[in-house]
């Protein structure tokens, strides 16, 4: 069973804190994956899609890195604000079946 | 700016009725999915959908059937609601690729039911 894991489940961090998060897949079935983030009573929203061993991707204060041959990505937003609180959501495409499978999701509290 | 509309977010059902869950999206996507979200889990898959009248099982289908008769609806239809039904319910679509994980999904805001 392909088992994608992220980590921690919640986190609660300050305003202007910087932090980060892991998702964990298997490296031999790596096609792509993706990130979302989830806020309460809206529609999870993407924000990369990552391909590439290496890759590194941007936006805004939110960046993710990828690594296939280890197999993870790390999420990171520096300064975090109130607005970043949200459920961030990690899928991998299976090679072997296409399939998107995802992980159980962090759930970020920023304090002001 | 809508894009994938789910018809309902709140309903309220009580145990063997039949639930319709509907899901339209104006982008032109051909695929379609719809998962479910329960705490301490993941997003799981119960069906897609690759084209008009085409369904595929996901990895959770039992208790539920699909419909898509045009290319931008897809219901998710619960034929005798049962209790261990009551969660949350995502529609999304995206455009087709040889692996239909590759590409990007749009979501819907999600219809949460409860079966009493």
């Amino acid at each position: 069973i392909l088992n994608v894991e992220q980590s921690p489940q919640s986190l609660h961090v300050q305003e202007g804190d910087s932090t980060n998060f892991t998702c964990s897949f298997p490296s031999s079935n790596f096609y792509a994956l993706h990130w979302y983030r989830w806020e309460t009573a809206k529609s999870p929203e993407a924000l990369f899609v990552m391909t590439l061993n290496g890759d590194e991707k941007k936006k805004g204060r939110i960046s993710a890195t990828l690594n296939t041959k280890e197999g993870y990505s790390y999420l990171y937003i520096k300064g975090s604000q109130p607005e970043d609180s949200a459920t961030y959501l990690c899928a991998l495409c299976s090679s072997n079946t296409g399939k998107l499978i995802f992980g159980q999701g962090t759930t970020l509290q920023v304090k002001p | 700016d809508v894009k994938v509309t789910q018809s309902s977010r709140y309903l309220v059902k009580r145990t063997g009725e039949k639930v319709f869950l509907e899901c339209v999206q104006d982008m032109d996507h051909e695929n379609m999915f719809w998962y479910r979200q329960d705490p301490g889990l993941g997003l799981r898959l119960i069906y897609f959908s690759y084209d008009v009248k085409m369904k595929e099982k996901g990895d959770i289908p039992e208790g539920y059937s699909v419909s898509r008769e045009k290319k931008e609806r897809f219901s998710l239809i619960l034929e005798s609601a049962s209790t261990n039904q009551t969660s949350m319910y995502l529609c999304a679509s995206s455009l087709t690729d040889s692996r239909y994980g590759a590409n990007v999904l749009t979501f819907g805001a999600g219809s949460r039911l409860t079966v009493l």
